[in-house]
């Protein structure tokens, strides 16, 4: 079956601008979460979405984070005025139920500022 | 506060040979520890979890409460297993904490 899938794979953009990443999770996960994989910094959490409940945003970096999900399914990830430290991979990843099991991961997006 | 450490950004050795990553966490209560494993231009995905005590892979990792550690074992490391290791904590919430990554290499 089809697992998570991210887009793009890559995307390189200039310093300032805006960038979307696009995260599918497994059909009828309801748990989504994203993370940003820096070298040598390991997984760090960003945001986490669960049914139609209010994400927790509490690890988004900055303001110029921000993510939605649509319809409980979908999920965007917007990086606002872009900087050279938001390099990095975005991963996204889905679990069933409560987010208590098992979480499937995506590919990831690299993210490169220049 | 939940913590994860993995000591080792990286771990040689030779085919044939035991290995063990190493994972010490901070948790005041009674976490929930995994292994996800990262092969080379392949997804992050989950080797082991310590509720299900399972053999994956020839990995095996034990919870010690005491020293609050979940470290990795194998007893006879294989050039296959040359990927990036993370260990992984869920505590009280739904959001784990992963350790930075330990990147093993395995060689002929």
């Amino acid at each position: 079956g089809a697992g998570v899938s991210q887009s793009p794979s890559n995307k390189v953009t200039e310093k300032g601008k805006d960038v979307e990443l696009r995260c599918d999770p497994i059909s009828g996960h309801t748990a989504l979460y994203w993370y940003r994989q820096s070298l040598g910094q390991g997984l760090e959490f960003l945001i986490y979405f669960q049914g139609n409940s209010a994400p927790d945003k509490s690890g988004l970096p900055s303001d110029r984070f921000s993510a939605e999900r649509t319809g409980g399914s979908v999920s965007t990830l917007t990086i606002q005025r872009t900087q050279q430290e938001d390099s990095a991979v975005y991963l996204c990843a889905s679990s069933s139920g409560t987010g208590l099991g098992e979480q499937y991961f995506g590919p990831g997006t690299r993210l490169t500022v220049t | 506060a939940q913590r994860v450490t993995q000591p080792e950004k990286l771990l040689s050795v030779f085919k044939g040979a035991p290995v063990e990553l190493k994972c010490n966490y901070s948790y005041s209560g009674s976490p929930e520890l995994f292994w996800y494993v990262q092969y080379s231009r392949q997804r992050l995905q989950l080797l082991l979890r310590h509720i299900s005590r399972e053999s994956i892979k020839g990995f095996t990792a034990d919870l010690n409460k005491g020293e609050t550690s979940f470290h990795l074992k194998k007893p006879f490391a294989q050039e296959e297993d040359s990927a990036m290791y993370y260990c992984a904590l869920r505590g009280g919430s739904y959001i784990p904490t992963f350790g930075r990554g330990t990147s093993l290499i395995v060689h002929p």
